[in-house]
């Protein structure tokens, strides 16, 4: 396993159109976030799974946004109607959370989709 | 999550110890330290974390103060590989608690 895999790594889109990104976590791992870096800023949390169940979602996540993890596997995020303030970098990670939640050993992340809505 | 401080930039030698300082003063006993990098156009990297004693790794070193109210990640012998944006996070390691990433300090190691 060669660790986070996204897919586009660039994407160019027009106003109004809908993307859709894919992320492919380590193959252990049944956690998955999303995130969002402009430019300058640390990245922002989305939303996270825990095998397939979405179980956090931020206030950055507008009703636009729509997230998925069937069979509790890859993710996909998708933008509806984009608009140019959602042109950013969209990271994913994986992590490991042992049963009952009680350890979690750190996020590996991917090398993210750039999103640059014209 | 506690909050945390850190200077926006630093610069460095090559060969010569990085440190990075990291205010936590808000800090509670069972949060931890963690330390990520991002390198331009990557995702962030774990480094190492830490609860309260220091802690080395193949990568880097962290001390934790007695009161465990700052920290200092340490690159011993920094490279121009390491130039990158460095972030100090304290959190839960428990179910309910995700990254929460800071604006970090941008480490620029020169020749």
């Amino acid at each position: 396993d060669t660790g986070v895999s996204q897919d586009p790594r660039h994407k160019i889109t027009k106003r109004g159109q809908n993307v859709t990104f894919r992320c492919d976590p380590i193959s252990e791992h049944n956690r998955l976030y999303w995130y969002r870096q402009t430019l300058g800023q640390g990245p922002e949390f989305l939303t996270y799974f825990q095998n397939e169940a979405q179980l956090e979602k931020s206030r950055l996540l507008s009703d636009r946004f729509s997230a998925e993890r069937p069979k509790g596997s890859f993710s996909t995020l998708e933008i509806q109607r984009t608009e140019q303030g959602d042109s950013a970098m969209y990271l994913c990670a994986s992590s490991l959370v042992l049963v009952r939640g009680r350890r979690d050993y750190g996020y590996t992340f991917g090398s993210g989709t750039r999103l640059t809505v014209v | 999550d506690a909050k945390t401080t850190q200077p926006p930039s630093m610069d460095c030698a090559e060969g010569r110890a990085a440190n990075l300082p990291c205010n936590h003063s808000t800090i509670s006993g069972n949060e931890y330290v963690y330390w990520y990098r991002q390198i331009h156009s990557q995702g962030p990297q774990y480094i190492i974390h830490g609860l309260k004693n220091n802690e080395t790794n193949e990568m880097a070193s962290l001390i934790i103060t007695e009161d465990r109210k700052s920290s200092t990640l340490i690159l011993p012998h920094a490279t121009l590989r390491d130039t990158a944006v460095y972030y100090c996070i304290v959190r839960f390691t428990g179910t309910a608690s995700k990254l929460t990433f800071g604006t970090g300090t941008r480490l620029q190691v020169t020749l």
